[in-house]
């Protein structure tokens, strides 16, 4: 099953809009959702991350809302530049007290293109 | 700063054969993972390790394999290729287990004829 969802499947904004990327998860023990940001032909690279205790993180212009009641998150790209064009990834884990390890688990990825 | 690197860039294999694609990372990073990207169903975890001869085996481990014989590598091996499979594989790595950021590599591209 999916544990953490992704939408739309892709996004096309004009230059200077707000990009918004939605991310669900199903699995309450959940506490640490980073957004990776994949470029074609190369790896995913972490672009921001939020803990479940907050409800809002920034870096630039890029900002993670969180609602830890619905199980949602969103990253909204302020601004959109072309070179934003890129697939992202939402991705969640659970820090277990028991064991250090915890496994990130990804959405399916949206895919944005920024049109100039 | 580090590199992860993965080979062969791209794979073309035949049915049924066994193949291996190889990474190496110099971040000195403890944990080591494989990861399937397929398209439209994000990343897949395969395999991972946490240490020196250690493996874990991910959602995704029917019909693969895996080697950690040094920190530095991590080797998966497809034992049996499907045909028509398309896919990336990603290698990533991290210094601990949880909440730190992970850094991949850039993927090895599989095609089976």
């Amino acid at each position: 099953q999916q544990q953490v969802r992704q939408s739309p499947q892709s996004l096309t904004v004009w230059e200077g809009e707000t990009a918004i990327l939605n991310c669900s998860y199903e699995n309450s023990a959940f506490d640490y959702f980073p957004w990776y940001q994949q470029f074609p032909g190369e790896g995913p690279a972490l672009l921001i991350s939020i803990l479940s205790v907050s409800d809002k993180k920034e870096d630039g212009r890029f900002t993670i809302f969180f609602n830890k009641r619905e199980k949602k998150l969103s990253l909204h790209i302020a601004d959109s530049q072309p070179g934003d064009s890129a697939t992202y990834f939402c991705a969640a884990s659970a820090h277990i007290a028991s064991s250090s390890f915890s496994k990130l688990v990804f959405g399916q990825g949206t895919s944005l293109s920024v049109v100039p | 700063g580090g590199i992860i690197t993965q080979t062969p860039k791209f794979l073309i294999g035949q049915e049924g054969q066994k193949l291996t694609l190889k990474c190496q990372q110099n971040f000195n990073h403890d944990t080591m993972y494989w990861y399937r990207q397929d398209s439209g169903k994000g990343l897949r975890l395969i395999y991972y390790s946490i240490t020196e001869n250690d493996l874990q085996k991910g959602d995704l481990s029917e019909g693969y394999d895996a080697s950690r014989e040094k920190k530095s590598s991590f080797s998966l091996t497809v034992t049996s290729a499907q045909k028509n499979e398309m896919a990336v594989f990603l290698c990533a790595s991290r210094r601990g287990f949880s909440n730190e950021r992970l850094f991949f590599g850039h993927g090895t591209k599989l095609s089976v004829l």
